[in-house]
């Protein structure tokens, strides 16, 4: 059963924010938001990850609401690269559920 | 360093024959997990392994599926009897026992 909701698909222009939204509103206290992506033909690759603060990595920035019911992705500047399926995923950390669930996640287009 | 490794990378077998993909993980990750991905759908978790044991099987669909993992490095993960259904990416992740997850390239698994 999926624990996100995900747009299925988004367009980004070359150079603008790229701003993926997941709803996560069964989140429970224990619980981490985790983004991973795919690009065609490839496994998928980790993001970023946070639990309640907003976090920021070389690759993305991750703002999570104060009630933790939804969050955002945020690729700063997308390029063309950057074209990939977006998956939002929650998970526990160190419950042995070690497992992720994916869902169907965003398709990102970047447009030149 | 070299990451998660997958062969074959392509596999195109007959219905009711037996297949093993394998999967090399990240040197020193005692955690390997491997999920399956149907066209247009994310992946979907199979089975854990946590050093030598299986620590979750519970995403094996049926008595078909069965993966080794025996010296607690690379796994095997074999499917008997194949049917047209069991067409699709297998994809391998490794971990450290608290870490994220590094996906291979996956194995295509085409049953004719």
């Amino acid at each position: 059963d999926a624990k996100t909701t995900q747009p299925p698909s988004m367009d980004c222009a070359e150079g603008r924010a790229a701003n993926l939204p997941c709803n996560h509103s069964t989140i429970s206290g224990n619980e981490y938001v985790y983004w991973y992506r795919q690009i065609h033909s490839q496994g998928p690759q980790y993001i970023i990850h946070g639990l309640k603060n907003n976090e920021t990595n070389e690759m993305a920035s991750l703002i999570i609401t104060e009630d933790r019911k939804s969050s955002t992705l945020i690729l700063p500047h997308a390029t063309l690269r950057d074209t990939a399926v977006y998956y939002c995923i929650v998970r526990e950390v160190g419950t042995g559920a070690n497992n992720l669930f994916f869902g169907t996640g965003t398709r990102l287009t970047v447009i030149p | 360093g070299a990451g998660v490794s997958q062969t074959p990378s392509n596999k195109v077998t007959e219905k009711g024959k037996y297949v093993e993909l394998r999967c090399d993980p990240i040197s020193g990750h005692t955690a390997l997990y491997w999920y399956r991905q149907s066209l247009g759908q994310g992946p979907e978790f199979l089975i854990y392994f946590q050093g030598t044991g299986a620590a979750d099987d519970s995403g094996l669909p049926n008595d078909r599926f069965f993966a080794v993992r025996p010296e607690g490095s690379v796994s095997t993960l074999k499917i008997q009897r194949t049917e047209r259904g069991d067409s699709a990416v297998y994809l391998c992740a490794s971990s450290s026992r608290t870490g994220e997850q590094y996906f291979g390239p996956g194995t295509r698994l085409t049953v004719t």
